[in-house]
C-alpha cells in the first residue's frame, strides 16, 4: 500500500459524458501527478500540481482539467468523453516538486471505460 | 519528445539473471528511474540513478551511463513473482520541476 488513494476504482460511462476522478496523496506529500495508461500509449504524464499550484503540463487534452485543493487532494475532470479516453488513470505523489531523487508513489488507479 | 527505447518482451528461467536495457536521448537529461508494474496494478519504485555507475539493492541492480544515454536493470536469482512489466523513466526539467517520461515497458516472463 503506497498511501495514495484513488476513487473510484472503476468507472463506466458513455461517450459525451463528464467524470471526476479523485486522488488523496500520501500524508505530507505536496506534489500530485496524474498519468494516463492505455495499451497502445503506455504511461503518459498529464499534469502536476505542487501545493495547490499547477507546476507542469504534459500531454493533457483541453477536454481534461485538474486542480489541487487546500487539503492537497486532487481531482481530474474529463469531459466530452470519447471511446479513446478509456484507460487506467493513475495519480502519484511525492514530497517535493520533483527536483532531486524524489520517487513517486502511485495510487491503485481508476479504470475508466467509455462505451 | 523524448525517445526511450526498451525491449518489448523478455523471457527468463527461474533462478537465472536477466538484464533489461533502456536507451534515451541525453539532451537535458536529469535522472533515470526504474519501476515494476504487475498487470492491472500501480507501478512501484525500484531504483533511481543520477550519477554514472551501478546501484545495487538486494536482487536488483541498476546501471547508468549518462554520456551514452544508456541504463540497464539487472535482476538476479529470478523468482516467478518477478514476472511483470519493467518501466524505464527518464526525468527532464520542466518549469522548476522534473517530469518523468516513461518508456513503453519491458514485459518479463519468468518460467520454471
Amino acid at each position: 500500500d503506497s498511501g495514495v488513494t484513488q476513487t473510484p476504482k472503476h468507472l463506466i460511462t458513455a461517450t459525451g459524458q463528464r467524470v471526476t476522478l479523485r486522488c488523496s496523496p500520501r500524508s505530507g506529500d505536496l506534489s500530485v501527478y496524474w498519468y494516463q495508461q492505455s495499451l497502445d500509449q503506455g504511461l503518459q504524464f498529464l499534469i502536476q500540481y505542487y501545493n495547490g499550484e499547477e507546476r507542469a503540463k504534459g500531454n493533457i487534452l483541453e477536454r481534461f482539467s485538474a486542480q489541487q485543493f487546500p487539503d492537497l487532494h486532487s481531482e481530474l475532470n474529463l469531459s466530452s468523453l470519447e471511446l479513446g479516453d478509456s484507460a487506467l488513470y493513475f495519480c502519484a505523489s511525492s514530497p517535493g516538486t520533483g527536483t532531486g531523487s524524489y520517487e513517486q508513489y502511485f495510487g491503485p488507479g481508476t479504470r475508466l471505460t467509455v462505451t | 519528445g523524448q525517445n526511450i527505447d526498451q525491449p518489448t518482451e523478455m523471457t527468463a528461467t527461474e533462478g537465472a539473471i536477466v538484464q533489461i536495457n533502456c536507451t534515451y536521448q541525453t539532451s537535458g537529461f536529469n535522472g533515470l528511474f526504474w519501476y515494476q508494474q504487475h498487470a492491472g496494478e500501480a507501478p512501484t519504485f525500484l531504483s533511481y540513478n543520477v550519477l554514472d555507475g551501478l546501484e545495487e539493492k538486494g536482487r536488483f541492480s541498476s546501471f547508468l551511463s549518462r554520456s551514452k544515454g544508456y541504463s540497464y536493470l539487472l535482476l538476479k536469482e529470478l523468482q516467478m513473482k518477478d514476472s511483470a512489466s519493467y518501466l524505464c523513466a527518464v526525468t527532464f526539467p520542466s518549469g522548476g520541476s522534473y517530469i518523468p517520461t516513461f518508456g513503453r515497458g519491458t514485459s518479463l516472463i519468468v518460467h520454471p
